[in-house]
């Protein structure tokens, strides 16, 4: 079955690095999966699609700060330079034939 | 820029139905296939359908299937969701997205995001 597994909360303070984690279930490590990022009150915003080589292809204005990366069945997102407007949900997708799964977010306080 | 804007949101009873629409601009709407996925407010994201460029491929997740239908008109620019029988675990911002794939009923993740509509199902 296919299943994304987030941690539920990240933190860290201004201005350092943060990287944060998606695992796809057992048998799934070939699966690409989409970052999104959520600020309080907003719509989601899509970031990054990410492959399982580490490939990724960022949406439109998405700054440099935010990188992903791939091994195995775990799925990276990395920001760096923290910023206060980086405070929000992320939350990884993923999909298959007929279907498409969201894990259940990670909530990243900014210190 | 893509932009996608959800309408049709409401209070309804439960047991009652309610239509949604987006209306889709600055981009090639009959190229690609679209969403609806719904948040509970407070709580994470829930994908609740999908449908291909063509209507050719749809898709529900189980807590909705037979209860709700997705449709578009590639005229119109514009994606549907018919929900009947509605309950109140229904109740959620529904949000449209647009996927990345142009390519028959195969999914490639969303790469843009309406801001959402609110259906409360309550009596």
């Amino acid at each position: 079955q296919l299943v994304l597994t987030q941690s539920p909360s990240a933190s860290a303070s201004l201005g350092a690095s943060v990287k944060l984690t998606c695992t796809l279930s057992s048998g799934h490590s070939s699966y690409a999966i989409a970052w999104h990022q959520q600020r309080p009150e907003e719509g989601p915003r899509y970031l990054m699609k990410l492959d399982s080589d580490g490939n990724h292809d960022k949406g439109d204005g998405i700054p440099d700060r935010f990188s992903g990366s791939s091994s195995g069945t775990e799925r990276y997102l990395t920001i760096s330079s923290l910023q206060s407007d980086d405070e929000a949900d992320y939350y990884c997708q993923t999909w298959g034939p007929g279907i498409v799964i969201f894990g259940g977010g990670t909530k990243l306080t900014v210190l | 820029e893509v932009q996608l804007v959800e309408s049709g949101g409401g209070l309804v009873q439960p047991g009652g139905s309610l239509r949604l629409s987006c209306a889709a601009s600055r981009f090639r709407f009959d190229d690609y296939g679209m969403h609806w996925v719904r948040q509970v407010p407070g709580k994470g994201l829930e994908w609740v359908s999908g449908i291909s460029w063509n209507s050719g491929s749809v898709a529900y997740a189980d807590s909705v299937k037979g209860r709700f239908t997705i449709s578009r008109d590639n005229a119109e620019k514009s994606l549907y969701l018919q929900m009947n029988s509605l309950r109140a675990e229904d109740t959620a911002f529904y949000y449209c997205a647009k996927d990345r794939s142009n390519s028959g009923g195969n999914y490639d993740g969303v790469d843009y995001w309406g801001q959402g509509t609110l259906v409360t199902v309550s009596s």
